[in-house]
């Protein structure tokens, strides 16, 4: 069966450290790989995706993420994290129709 | 600036009622999604449509249905509303087969 896992439900960070938000999935062929920001009482937002070509992507505020095929993983990044990145992230994943991961809750505190 | 407009932010309605949650996009997609989210359970695919009048049954598609009647209009219907109904519900648009959605700010549902 086709899903998307996000194996932490939350990931503090303090400002100005790295941060990953993790996420593998299980898709039969060359799936698109997506990852989406929601704010507080707001609907999702797009930051970035992956479709080929370059395993590093780079999306939206300062946001990037790897794909690795042989550990079918696409982790997101952020060299230096805000207060404001403060969310729930989702990755998703198309296997004929766009899958969602659970959700991370990423906090950021100053 | 793309735009999927919700009607109704929040609702509360009482058990056994029909409540109309209508989604509107303005960039001309072809196909229109609704979600369900719940804590712990991300989005969960309730019905899209990929064209007029067209409509497939989503991951959980029981005690709802959808119209779309044009191309820029979405609605999803709960026939009678059930306090299992009560959840935040998405609408999203996506232009071919991208991949890439635009979301509407949801509608926040309390079934009473």
């Amino acid at each position: 069966a086709q899903s998307v896992a996000q194996p932490e439900d939350q990931v503090n960070v303090a400002e100005g450290n790295p941060l990953t938000v993790k996420c593998t999935y299980s898709v039969s062929g060359n799936p698109y790989l997506f990852w989406y920001v929601q704010y507080p009482n707001r609907g999702l937002q797009f930051l970035l995706k992956y479709i080929t070509g370059d395993n590093l992507v780079k999306g939206s505020y300062g946001f990037e993420a790897e794909f690795n095929k042989s550990q079918t993983s696409f982790h997101l990044k952020k060299p230096s994290a805000l207060v404001s990145d403060s969310a729930l992230y989702f990755c998703a994943v198309t296997g004929g129709k766009l899958i969602f991961g659970q959700g991370t809750e990423l906090s950021v505190k100053p | 600036d793309v735009k999927v407009t919700q009607s109704s932010r929040y609702l509360v309605k009482r058990t056994g009622e029909k409540v109309f949650l209508e989604c509107v996009q303005d960039m001309d997609h072809e196909n229109m999604f609704w979600y369900r989210q719940d804590p712990g359970l991300g989005l969960r695919l309730i019905y899209f449509s990929y064209d007029v009048k067209m409509k497939e049954k989503g991951d959980i598609p029981e005690g709802y249905s959808v119209s779309r009647e044009k191309k820029e209009r979405f609605s999803l219907i709960l026939e009678s509303a059930s306090t299992n109904q009560t959840s935040m519900y998405l609408c999203a648009s996506m232009s071919g087969g991208t991949g890439e959605l635009f979301f509407g700010e949801g509608s926040r549902l309390t079934v009473l």
